[in-house]
């Protein structure tokens, strides 16, 4: 089953804008982490935020956790065509890693 | 940089068939996961070693799937008879141990169509 819920689904932006992306999930994390995939391959990690952590950056990349919503939120910055791809956000508890439906970001050119 | 490897890349077989999926980690990396990914949805594990040893078969459908990681190192993932049901992305994914904070490497995945 799926630990994590995405929102939104699918999101299209044009290329130079930022893009937001939420997660939340259901039960306790130690950590979570959000991957990227493009069409058709396999999953490449991004970032991995601790649960006694809110805020994370990695390059273009701000990741948020809030523990007490079990929410956490993906941006990106100043997007580009190759960030085209979904998006998943996967939760780390009870020694599993439990991803989520994913976003869909379409970057327009 | 070191890669997750998987064979094949596109599998099509005939509803009970049998199929295999072959998987090569990182090497170093002692614990190895497969993972199946139904279009639209994110990847879900169907089974993890730590070394030789299956640590969680817990979602795996065992009448049908079975898997082996006889040295260690690489694994096979068996489907018979295979099912339209079946049809998906098979992931590979491999870390260095068991998954206290470490991150997981995935390989570029087997996609399966049953017909």
């Amino acid at each position: 089953s799926q630990q994590g819920e995405e929102d939104p689904q699918a999101l299209s932006i044009q290329e130079g804008e930022n893009a937001t992306m939420n997660c939340s999930y259901k039960t306790s994390i130690n950590n979570l982490q959000w991957y990227r995939q493009n069409s058709g391959r396999g999953l490449v990690h991004l970032i991995l935020i601790r649960s006694n952590e809110r805020e994370k950056h990695s390059g273009r990349l701000r990741v948020t956790l809030d523990t007490s919503k079990k929410s956490s939120s993906l941006l990106i910055t100043a997007s580009r065509a190759a960030d085209t791809a979904s998006y998943f956000c996967a939760c780390f508890g009870n020694e599993k890693l439990t991803f989520g439906t994913g976003t869909r970001l379409t970057i327009i050119p | 940089e070191a890669e997750v490897a998987q064979s094949p890349r596109y599998k099509i077989t005939e509803k009970s068939q049998a199929v295999a999926f072959w998987c090569d980690p990182i090497s170093g990396h002692a614990t190895l996961y497969w993972y199946r990914q139904i279009l639209g949805q994110g990847p879900e594990l169907l089974v993890q070693f730590q070394d030789e040893s299956v640590v969680d078969d817990s979602q795996l459908p065992k009448d049908r799937f079975s898997a082996e990681r006889l040295k260690g190192v690489d694994s096979t993932l068996k489907i018979q008879p295979a099912e339209l049901g079946d049809s998906a992305m098979y992931l590979c994914a491999s870390s260095f141990r068991l998954p206290t904070q470490e991150t997981q490497y995935f390989g570029p995945g087997t996609r399966l169509l049953v017909l």
